[in-house]
């Protein structure tokens, strides 16, 4: 178990809707990623968090957004669901990006399924 | 910004010989080197990392090497086994604190 805690851990829905997804960092870590692996792909960032703010941008749609709260949990909002937005999501949390050597831990992903 | 190369894309070995696996980037301010493990299905799990201040670092039977002047940095496997079959990713923390990942490896162990 790597602390890092996502929800949930599978998702089916419908083209067209809007899906939250939620992300509960390690305890004590302040940065909070977010990547997308599609069937076969590498991971995709799509956008860091560290303490609240927006840190670094991936490619992540504009139908995408995410925050992240006071209490360091994270949220990622997929809008308008496409096919081909069916992947894997992954949240990543490490203590802070002023240690180089710092290990991101990986939550067990959501898997969404668009139909 | 930083770009991180993974070759090759896949790699069969028979099992018991050894493993390689190569990134090259193209930022020299980055200085953290991580290795994950992802098998089918779970999420990616560090194996070996690596500062930029070291050039090798063992741990049992993998093994991680960085050249700075050449900007590569390589993972090495020995006397692999099926459970090493798995996709390998490589990435560089940037200046900006980022990981920029490589592509991945699909690592095939052949009984």
């Amino acid at each position: 178990d790597s602390g890092v805690t996502q929800t949930p851990k599978h998702l089916i829905t419908a083209t067209g809707q809007r899906v939250t997804l939620r992300c509960s960092p390690r305890s004590g870590d302040l940065s909070v990623y977010w990547y997308q692996q599609s069937l076969d792909q590498g991971l995709q960032f799509l956008i860091q968090y560290y303490n609240g703010e927006e840190r670094a941008k991936g490619n992540i749609l504009e139908r995408f957004s995410a925050q992240q709260f006071p209490d360091l949990h994270s949220e990622l909002n997929l809008s308008s669901l496409e096919l081909g937005d069916s992947a894997l999501y992954f949240c990543a949390s490490s203590i802070t990006p002023g240690d180089p050597g710092t290990e991101a831990f990986f939550g067990q992903g959501t898997r969404l399924t668009v139909v | 910004g930083e770009n991180v190369e993974q070759h090759p894309s896949t790699l069969s070995v028979q099992e018991g010989d050894s493993a390689v696996i190569k990134c090259t980037y193209s930022d020299s301010a980055s200085n953290y080197f991580p290795w994950y493990k992802q098998e089918l299905g779970k999420r990616p799990q560090l194996i070996i990392d690596i500062r930029s201040n070291v050039g090798e670092k063992k741990d049992q039977r993998i093994a991680v090497t960085l050249n700075k002047t050449a900007k590569h940095f390589s993972l090495h496997i020995t006397e692999t086994q099926p459970e090493d079959s798995a996709v390998y990713f490589c990435a560089a923390r940037d200046s900006n604190y980022q990981l920029i990942w490589g592509a991945g490896t699909k690592l095939i162990i052949k009984p």
